[in-house]
């Protein structure tokens, strides 16, 4: 079963411009982590935020997660060629002692040169 | 560096043949998983385990089985391979026995499997 579900589903934007993507969620969750996977290869982790944090940054990503909304966001600032990739939000639902990341589907971010 | 290997980027195999798909992960991780990706429908778990020998369905097991023997290696096992099983095939680890969803999760570099 899928939760966590992204937005847009698909963004192109112009290099040095910000990306904006979203995710909401449906249940409470423990945590809610993003990904990256460039074009035919395995996913790579980029941030996890718990569910008592609101905000998180790392280099040029900015994740915020509203609980009481159930939503997130992941800014990616001054956006270059090599940020073109997939994005995928992936959450951890609580309560639960054997949770598993539940992933949605994804948005294709395009950065054009 | 965690490094999880896969052992084939791509393969092709027939209808009804024996597939296996090979994963290993070298840093002592408890939990492993094996997703398939189609487009569209994102990643779908299809098994994981917690421990050697220990072993979990995930959302879409029908169609596959797993082994895992030694705590670093996890397979993905089509009894029959059929063409609705054509996808790419992902493995991860991650910390945490039993609470994967807390751990972040390191992901093999995939397997474009084509059943013709």
């Amino acid at each position: 079963s899928q939760q966590g579900e992204e937005d847009p589903q698909a963004l192109s934007i112009q290099e040095g411009e910000n990306a904006t993507m979203n995710c909401s969620y449906k249940t409470s969750i423990n945590n809610l982590q993003w990904y990256r996977q460039n074009s035919g290869r395995g996913l790579v982790h980029l941030i996890l935020i718990r569910s008592n944090e609101r905000e998180k940054h790392s280099g040029r990503l900015r994740v915020t997660l509203d609980t009481s909304k159930k939503s997130s966001s992941l800014l990616i600032t001054a956006s270059r060629a090599a940020d073109t990739a997939s994005y995928f939000c992936a959450t951890d639902p609580a309560p639960g002692a054997n949770s598993k990341l539940t992933f949605g589907k994804g948005i294709t971010l395009s950065v054009r040169p | 560096d965690v490094k999880v290997t896969q052992s084939s980027r791509y393969l092709v195999k027939r209808t009804g043949e024996k597939v296996f798909l090979e994963c290993v992960q070298d840093m002592d991780h408890e939990n492993m998983f094996w997703y398939r990706q189609d487009p569209g429908l994102g990643l779908r778990l299809i098994y994981f385990s917690y421990d050697v020998k220990m072993k979990e369905k995930g959302d879409i097991p029908e169609g596959y089985s797993v082994s895992r023997e030694k705590k670093e290696r996890f397979s993905l096992i089509l009894e029959s391979a059929s063409t609705n099983q054509t996808s790419m095939y992902l493995c991860a680890s991650s910390l945490g026995q039993g609470t994967s969803g807390k751990y972040e999760q390191y992901f093999g570099p995939g397997t474009r499997l084509t059943v013709t």
